[in-house]
């Protein structure tokens, strides 16, 4: 089983579609949980973090569920521009640094 | 500021041959980080330095080298090329083991 896993995808969706990426994590000691967005042939960057208490920024609402060990990420009214890979990150203590392989999305007209 | 570079953008390599990747930082970073990244699979950790002066090993550190002379530049070395190390490279700065991770561009290594 991996550390991180991803629903590949992709997931294809209309413009102004709600769309929901969930991920799980194996190590229960994990600390820290992190969405980054990845777009064709270029580096990740940090989308948010993901706290304990859940956490919003603007049409992004990050998840974190210890008990079940998932944390989830949901976008609401989908833009084309939200078209990405969306990775997973879970840091355990010290450099552990765990990624996803990544959900794609791609949002349509 | 530039945030993390890299260079050479891409490269090919014939088996054997040998080739040293560069990772600049200009935000005053002490911990910088090597990862590949593969198709299908998530970012690993090549090499890691919490500092001037130190190295450590990831979780696939085998068949590269790291050197960290100067606080804001990170090598990757590959003493002979392997077909296995086609990959895309990532060189991510942090202020710390918590803290948000900020990375280069990547540089695409094809080995022939």
């Amino acid at each position: 089983r991996k550390e991180v896993e991803q629903d590949p995808g992709p997931f294809n969706v209309p413009e102004g579609a709600t769309v929901a990426f969930n991920c799980t994590y194996s190590n229960s000691a994990s600390q820290s949980f992190f969405w980054y967005r990845q777009d064709c042939r270029k580096e990740p960057k940090l989308l948010m973090s993901v706290y304990s208490s859940g956490n919003e920024d603007g049409r992004f609402t990050a998840q974190l569920n210890r008990a079940s060990q998932y944390i989830s990420l949901l976008i609401r009214d989908s833009k084309l521009s939200d078209s990405a890979t969306y990775l997973c990150v879970v840091r355990g203590g010290g450099f552990k640094t765990i990624f996803g392989a990544g959900t794609r999305l791609f949002v349509k007209a | 500021n530039a945030g993390v570079t890299q260079t050479p953008k891409f490269r090919v390599l014939k088996t054997g041959q040998s080739m040293t990747l560069l990772c600049a930082q200009d935000m005053n970073h002490e911990y910088m980080y090597w990862y590949r990244q593969d198709p299908g699979m998530g970012l690993r950790l090549i090499h890691y330095s919490v500092g001037e002066g130190t190295t450590a090993k990831g979780e696939v550190p085998d068949g590269y080298n790291v050197s960290r002379l100067k606080k804001q530049n990170f090598l990757l070395g590959l003493e002979s090329a392997a077909p296995s190390q086609t990959s895309v490279y990532f060189c991510a700065s942090s202020d710390g083991a918590q803290e948000t991770q900020y990375f280069g561009p990547g540089t695409r290594l094809l080995v022939l």
